[in-house]
Parts: C-alpha cells; sequence; structure tokens
C-alpha cells in the first residue's frame, strides 16, 4: 500500500482563488482526519470524518474552509477564497478506528502558499 | 477542556547527552496518549503509546496521572532522532486526536 495520497504537494495561489486539496486514505481505513500544520499553532484538527459522515468540524476556521468524502477513497478541503493567512501544511491522516489501536496514518502533506 | 502542552519549542543536546521531551496534558477523562514523530521530509508517524508500554528506537515514556505529564525520554540521544515531536491525546468520547505544538529536538554529534 503507498500508504495516504494528497494531492497536489505544493500549491501556490493568489488571494481570492479557490484552492482543493485531495486526500486518499488507506485501504479499508474508516476515519479520516484533515489538519492544519503552522509555526505558531502547531497542528491543528480541522474536521474528521468516520464512514464518510463527518463527525467533528470544530476546528474548521470559517465559512471558507469546506470538506467533502463522497466515498470511501476520496476526500477534498476546499477553501474558498483563499487568503494569506491559510498559508500552512495540510495533512490528511487515516486510521481503522478501535478500542485497542488507534494509530493515525499521515500523509506526505501539501504545502499551500496563498500570496 | 482536553490540551495538550509542550512547552519546549525547540530543544538541542549533544550525542550521548540523555533526553527528555516534556508533555502535559489535561483531560477530565481517562486519557489515551501518544508520542508521535516527524523526520525530516518525512511523514508524521505514531512512535509510541503509553498503552503499550513499550520502547521505541531506545524511547520510552511513562504516564503520570497524577502529574498530567507524558514525558518522552531517552539515556543516550543520537543524531538520527533529530526531528518534531508532537505529544497527543485521545479523546474517547470522540476518538479524535488533540496535538500539542511540537518539540523540535536536535542532537548534535
Amino acid at each position: 500500500d503507498a500508504g495516504v495520497i494528497q494531492s497536489p504537494r505544493h500549491e501556490v495561489t493568489e488571494m481570492g482563488q479557490e484552492v482543493t486539496l485531495r486526500c486518499k486514505p488507506i485501504s479499508g481505513h474508516n476515519s479520516l482526519f484533515w489538519y492544519r500544520q503552522t509555526m505558531m499553532r502547531g497542528l491543528e484538527l480541522l474536521i474528521y470524518f468516520n464512514n464518510n459522515v463527518p463527525i467533528d468540524d470544530s476546528g474548521m476556521p470559517e465559512d471558507r474552509f469546506s470538506a467533502k468524502m463522497p466515498n470511501a477513497s476520496f476526500s477534498t478541503l476546499k477553501i474558498q477564497p483563499s487568503e494569506p493567512r491559510d498559508s500552512a501544511v495540510y495533512f490528511c491522516a487515516s486510521s481503522y478506528g478501535s478500542q485497542i489501536s488507534y494509530e493515525q496514518y499521515f500523509g506526505p502533506g501539501t504545502r499551500l502558499t496563498v500570496t | 477542556a482536553q490540551r495538550v502542552t509542550q512547552p519546549e519549542k525547540l530543544l538541542s543536546v549533544f550525542k550521548g547527552a540523555p533526553v527528555e521531551l516534556k508533555c502535559n496534558y489535561s483531560y477530565s477523562g481517562s486519557p489515551e496518549l501518544f508520542w508521535y514523530v516527524q523526520y525530516s521530509r518525512q511523514r508524521l508517524q505514531l512512535l509510541l503509546r503509553h498503552i503499550s508500554r513499550e520502547s521505541i528506537k531506545g524511547f520510552t515514556a511513562d504516564l503520570n496521572k497524577g502529574e498530567t505529564s507524558f514525558h518522552l525520554k531517552k539515556p543516550f540521544a543520537q543524531e538520527e532522532d533529530s526531528a518534531m515531536y508532537y505529544c497527543a491525546l485521545r479523546s474517547s468520547t470522540l476518538g479524535r486526536l488533540y496535538f500539542g505544538r511540537g518539540t523540535q529536538l536536535t542532537v548534535w554529534p
């Protein structure tokens, strides 16, 4: 398995543009997480899906951010319109949730720069 | 409210010296705690979890409920230990992880 796959790896866009980040979780995993990593705030959970259903989106900064998981093998995180303060590394992670083993497997991240 | 605090943003030690990365937490329930590591140009990955009571790459971490701490320790640091380390707490109700801000460890030769 190639692990969690994210695309693009790097994205540079201008303020006001729409940005879509993509994630393919590990096959068989039923939980998917979107995180944002910045120097100031560290690693923050944005939203979390279980069996394709959003469970906790309390970390989504504002209405400009939206996330979807149309099926078990694909998720998107969209920012519209983007702003310079959205510049960060965005990670996707997946896991097979259980009480005993709850390791999250992270993707390589998408480095977003909004100018 | 759940919170994970890593007081040191940066930590430097020399090779062979002991290293301790601090992690404190606040959580009203029974916590499950983890350490994740991100080596340069690699993905964030699980290092160890308190429930396993394991030693990985020479690292250990003991959950101290009295002090609400889960410090990561290694008696003799190696250069390859240089990385960003994140302490995380799992909420038993929601299943999500709460991460600290991370500590960048540098081990000098």
